[in-house]
């Protein structure tokens, strides 16, 4: 149990297109759903905390419109890179978390964004 | 804000040696979480430490937990070549968010 997936596993897109990317809670309802970014063999960092029925939580220093978050249903949360740019190019994971009083979240296997 | 100091960031090790990783909070955590993400994957689960002084085993893994709620470790025993890949640990705060430390990349050479 706890599966997420997201998709698309990877993506190549030219500068100033937009790109979106889902993460998709597949055995159990998210509320809280997670993206990471984490650049070459760096650490996670959280961009925002995407709440089902609500706006983003962003942390500071990203750019609530430049990453468009949309969380509209218990088991889907959207990431919209609007306008990449070339220092936009990273691994973006997003995780969920399972509620009811547990803390672990549980991983989608990732999207390797390539800005040309 | 709160941060999470990981060490070693590298280590390298002879199958069957120990390792052990290290992390420290700037701030009091309510629980303590420990992922490993192999090369090319996702970080994966494994588990977390909410009482001080916690101690938890999972087969070669053992999990400490500080007195102060402050401080973390993970020990593996007689490392095996399926132990190999970064090992992050993540505090849990006031809020619900995770910060993780910046991981161990653990290596080991058959």
């Amino acid at each position: 149990g706890a599966v997420v997936s997201q998709h698309p596993s990877w993506v190549i897109c030219k500068s100033g297109t937009s790109v979106k990317i889902e993460c998709r809670s597949l055995d159990f309802q998210a509320t809280t759903m997670f993206w990471y970014r984490q650049f070459p063999k760096q650490s996670l960092m959280l961009m925002a905390t995407s709440n089902e029925g609500s706006k983003a939580t962003y942390e500071q220093g990203v750019e609530k419109d430049k990453f468009l978050i949309n969380h509209a249903s218990l088991t889907l949360s959207t990431l919209t890179v609007t306008s990449a740019h070339p220092e936009d190019s990273s691994f973006y994971i997003c995780s969920a978390r399972l509620g009811g009083g547990r803390n672990e979240q549980f991983f989608g296997p990732g999207t390797r964004l390539t800005v040309l | 804000g709160q941060q999470v100091m990981q060490i070693p960031q590298y280590q390298h090790v002879q199958e069957g040696e120990d390792f052990t990783t290290y992390c420290n909070s700037s701030t009091t955590l309510s629980n303590i979480q420990w992922y490993k993400q192999r090369p090319g994957g996702h970080p994966v689960f494994l588990i977390q430490l909410v009482k001080s002084g916690e101690v938890k085993k999972q087969k070669r893994l053992t999990f400490q937990f500080g007195e102060a709620k402050k401080n973390s470790s993970l020990h593996i025993t007689a490392t095996q070549t399926t132990d190999v890949g970064t090992y992050f640990c993540a505090g849990q705060g006031g809020s619900e968010k995770l910060v993780f430390g910046k991981g161990t990349k653990l290596t080991v050479n058959p």
